[in-house]
């Protein structure tokens, strides 16, 4: 079965530092689609980044970028220059197929990421 | 706002009680998926329907059952309802069935006395 794992549990950095999110998953599939979300204070989960196995292209959107290497089976993300409103936890995820043809999301248990003026 | 709303935000019952959750997908999305968030379990998956039609289940209890009406509506109800049910439930919507990304709604506040 797929598995996520995130192994920090909690990152506390002073804002402007930049800070690296671990992300590292198991699949036996050779397609599959790897996901971050965000879960700020008030509770909401809110979709950051969606990338196949296929595109080992590294992304970067304003301050926050991402690193996917297959070879690790690793999809870690970066916050460059953290703000206090970057707090929260991070979820990674990892498609599976199920056996109707869909697909579920498999979360790791994420990262709670306090940001410190 | 992620266009994916739940009611209620919160809801206190007691043990042995029967809920009903409810969920509207964005406008577009024929997919719809539940999901537990418990301090112990973390975001585990319940169920997903697809345009009326389920299409996998995951971590979900007998005592648990839901459906997606014609206009992709869905709703989650929860029967003899234990202490242990107590969590956060997600809906989430998406396009298609496979492969796309999926758009969390703001959640359930289940507590069980």
């Amino acid at each position: 079965a797929q598995k996520v794992t995130q192994a920090q549990t909690e990152i506390s950095v002073v804002e402007k530092e930049d800070v690296t999110l671990d992300c590292v998953y198991e699949t036996r599939d050779t397609t599959y689609y790897l996901f971050w979300y965000k879960q700020p204070p008030s509770g909401e989960l809110v979709f950051l980044i969606r990338r196949n196995s296929f595109d080992e292209q590294n992304e970067i959107s304003g301050r926050y970028s991402w690193n996917f290497q297959k070879s690790t089976s690793s999809f870690n993300f970066t916050i460059t220059a953290s703000q206090v409103v970057d707090s929260a936890v991070y979820f990674c995820a990892l498609s599976e197929e199920t056996q109707g043809g869909s697909e579920k999301l498999v979360f790791g248990k994420g990262t709670k990421l306090t940001v410190n003026p | 706002d992620s266009g994916v709303t739940q009611t209620p935000k919160h809801l206190i019952t007691a043990t042995g009680q029967r809920v009903t959750l409810r969920c509207s997908p964005r406008s577009g999305d024929l997919s719809v998926y539940w999901y537990q968030q418990s301090l112990d379990q973390g975001l585990q998956f319940l169920i997903q329907y697809y345009n009326g039609e389920e299409r996998a289940k995951g971590n979900i209890l007998e005592r648990f059952s839901a459906q997606q009406f014609p206009d992709l509506h869905s709703e989650l109800n929860l029967s003899s309802l234990e202490l242990g049910d107590s969590a956060l439930y997600f809906c989430a919507s998406s396009v298609g069935r496979v492969s796309y990304e999926q758009y969390f709604g703001p959640g359930t506040r289940l507590t069980v006395t």
